[in-house]
Parts: C-alpha cells; sequence; structure tokens
C-alpha cells in the first residue's frame, strides 16, 4: 500500500452533518495538506499541518496530525452540498540532500457527497 | 496575481504522435512539480524542476517522457510517442522559493487522451 491512504473511500451525509476523513502514512514527514478536488477540475489546497503541530483550523476545517501513529483526519463541519468533492490527504518528504522542498504523495482520495 | 495556468485543457492524439503540456508558475514561483492522475486515482508525482534545472525526475518514466523549465517561459512536459496507456490528467504545480513552505498551488491540469 502506498503513502497516504484515505478512509473511507467514499461517504455520503446529509447537509448540517459533520465530515470525518482519515489518511495514514508511512515515512517520516515535514508536513502533511490536505487537498479537495471537485469532478474534473484541479486541486485546491485546504490546510497544511507541519509535522510539530497536532490540531489547526481553517474555518469549518479542523485537521489533527498524529506523528506517533502516523495518522491525519479531516473534520468538515455543519457541512454543506457544496462540500461535496474528492478530499485528499497528501505528504511532503525532504528531497535527498536535506532541502525542506519536498514533492508531494497522494492518496487515493476520499469522496464526500453531500445531499441537500 | 494569476494562478497556475496550463494549456491546452484538453488534448487528443493519435498513438505515436507527441503531446506538449504548458504550465506557466504563478508569479514570483520558481519550483514547478508535475503531477499525473489516472481515472479514480490519486495524484502521482513525476518530476519537479526549478529555473533550468531537474532537481528530481524520480516519478517519470525513463522513456518517452521529458520535462524542462527554461529561463524564460513556461515548463513543457514533452511525451513522445504517445500510447493509450499516457491518456490522463497531468497537473502542474508551483511554489514559492522559501524555504520549508511547501504549500503548492495546482493548476487546473491537461487532460490527454490518446485515441
Amino acid at each position: 500500500s502506498q503513502q497516504g491512504e484515505e478512509d473511507p473511500q467514499a461517504l455520503s451525509i446529509q447537509e448540517g452533518e459533520n465530515a470525518t476523513m482519515n489518511c495514514s502514512y508511512k515515512t517520516s514527514i515535514n508536513n502533511l495538506q490536505w487537498y479537495r478536488q471537485n469532478s474534473g477540475r484541479g486541486l485546491v489546497h485546504l490546510i497544511l499541518i507541519r509535522s510539530n503541530e497536532r490540531e489547526k483550523h481553517s474555518g469549518r476545517l479542523r485537521v489533527t496530525l498524529d506523528t506517533s501513529k502516523k495518522s491525519s483526519s479531516l473534520l468538515i463541519t455543519a457541512s454543506r452540498a457544496a462540500d461535496t468533492a474528492s478530499y485528499f490527504c497528501a505528504t511532503a518528504v525532504p528531497f535527498a540532500g536535506g532541502t525542506s522542498y519536498g514533492k508531494l504523495t497522494f492518496g487515493q482520495g476520499t469522496i464526500l457527497t453531500v445531499h441537500p | 496575481n494569476a494562478g497556475v495556468m496550463q494549456n491546452p485543457r484538453h488534448l487528443v492524439r493519435r498513438r505515436g504522435q507527441e503531446a506538449r503540456l504548458r504550465c506557466s508558475p504563478m508569479k514570483g514561483h520558481s519550483h514547478v512539480y508535475w503531477y499525473r492522475q489516472l481515472p479514480e486515482e490519486g495524484l502521482k508525482f513525476m518530476v519537479y524542476l526549478q529555473k533550468e534545472n531537474i532537481i528530481d525526475e524520480s516519478g517519470m518514466p525513463k522513456e518517452r517522457f521529458s520535462a524542462e523549465f527554461p529561463k524564460e517561459g513556461p515548463s513543457i512536459l514533452r511525451i513522445q510517442q504517445v500510447v493509450r496507456g499516457d491518456s490522463a490528467a497531468y497537473f502542474c504545480a508551483s511554489s514559492p522559493p522559501i524555504e520549508g513552505m511547501n504549500t503548492q498551488y495546482f493548476g487546473p491540469g491537461t487532460r490527454l487522451t490518446v485515441l
């Protein structure tokens, strides 16, 4: 299995409910990022959490990171129909040579459907 | 500040033809990444470039694929002699030259269809 696996693969909820998606990874990371992708579109960056952070908030989004378990979760509160999209976690691993820049390794994504 | 721009948005090629995908990073960004997304899958890293340099091409097939990011102009991902398996969405991302800041901003992608 690959770095950055999301769980569940698909999630269907009603508007107003909370949505929780989980991500697990395998190697040490610099940071972990969450992206959203609407069908047939590009990726939109949602939030970045560094390896020394445990929790981060941005609007209706809450991200947690547990480096001991190599896992992260994304919580979307009070979901809206417009939140319907695929959500990907991506881990940044430094390149050889010590630079902080890292290629992103994406999971397969969670397809979230929010019903009006 | 315009976002990452990619063109064309859709590209159709017959087997054996060449595909050239272009990416203009955000203003001030000197780091460019290319990713490929197959249907129903996540993105897979292909190559990371800085101006005039390939930093990491570990995700790029050894044959038929090449990438460049010249001093002037957009980054180009070139696929020679395309095959049906090359059909995918190709995304470009850019990031600023700030140490430790790895947020990557993605373009809308180029959807390549090989007939």
